[in-house]
């Protein structure tokens, strides 16, 4: 079935490094963009990163722009988040989304249709 | 960056009852690029309303969504047990994303 199984989460200093995955199985993954979302402890949801299905383009939020790259590797279908210069405001469960697309009303309509079940990141000395 | 306003931020209504709730943008937002999800404590959010009126797989026809614009509206028509849930819409145009900040349905 169509699932995204993220990993790498756990406790990490301010300052420091990790590494997040995701990894896609039971569809196509190569032929869809990627969204990485995470949600802070009784938070709302904070859209962090999209890379495009070929990695031609990436997008990220200010808050983690020139801390966070995303990246994908389509013959691993996995998705990657690499996060450096950790603060504690980075603290939340993080998730993996695919970026669909479907036709309706002779255009086409945009949504992430498939999470994974999140990983968290704590932020802490 | 556009910011996505929901409202109320909270509601409280019975089983059986309409509830329409609002997402205001700060810019217009281009309407197939405007999701509606559910979120239930401890899980990943759930798509409901893609491109703003969209039902996603599986949605019931109780939901729906409309607006353009700067301004949409999910309508839950009549309320189900399982439907009490914190909701969100979320937008995607120039280079970036946004969420709103949720509306919290709580049953009465």
């Amino acid at each position: 079935q169509v699932q995204l199984v993220e990993s790498g989460g756990g406790v990490v200093q301010p300052g420091g490094s990790l590494r997040v995955s995701c990894a896609a199985s039971g569809f196509t993954f190569s032929t869809y963009g990627m969204h990485w979302v995470r949600q802070a402890s009784g938070k709302g949801l904070e859209w962090v990163a999209f890379v495009e299905h070929d990695a031609s383009y990436k997008h990220y939020a200010d808050s983690v722009k020139g801390r966070f790259t995303v990246s994908r590797d389509n013959s691993k279908t996995t998705l990657y988040l690499e996060m450096n210069s950790l603060r504690a405001e980075d603290t939340a469960v993080y998730y993996c989304a695919r970026w669909d697309r479907v036709a309706a009303e002779g255009d086409y309509h945009y949504g992430m249709d498939v999470w994974g079940q999140g990983t968290t990141i704590t932020v802490s000395s | 960056e556009i910011v996505l306003t929901q409202s109320p931020g909270t509601l409280s209504l019975s089983p059986g009852e309409r509830v329409t709730l609002s997402c205001r943008a700060s810019q217009t937002v281009s309407s197939r690029y405007l999701a509606w999800y559910q979120q239930k404590p401890g899980q990943a959010p759930r798509l409901l309303i893609y491109g703003a009126s969209s039902r996603a797989t599986g949605i019931p026809d109780r939901f729906s969504g409309s607006g353009s614009g700067t301004d949409f509206t999910l309508t839950i028509s009549r309320l189900e047990p399982e439907d009490f849930a914190v909701y969100y819409c979320q937008q995607y145009g120039s280079s970036s994303s946004t969420f709103g900040q949720g509306t919290n349905l709580a049953i009465k």
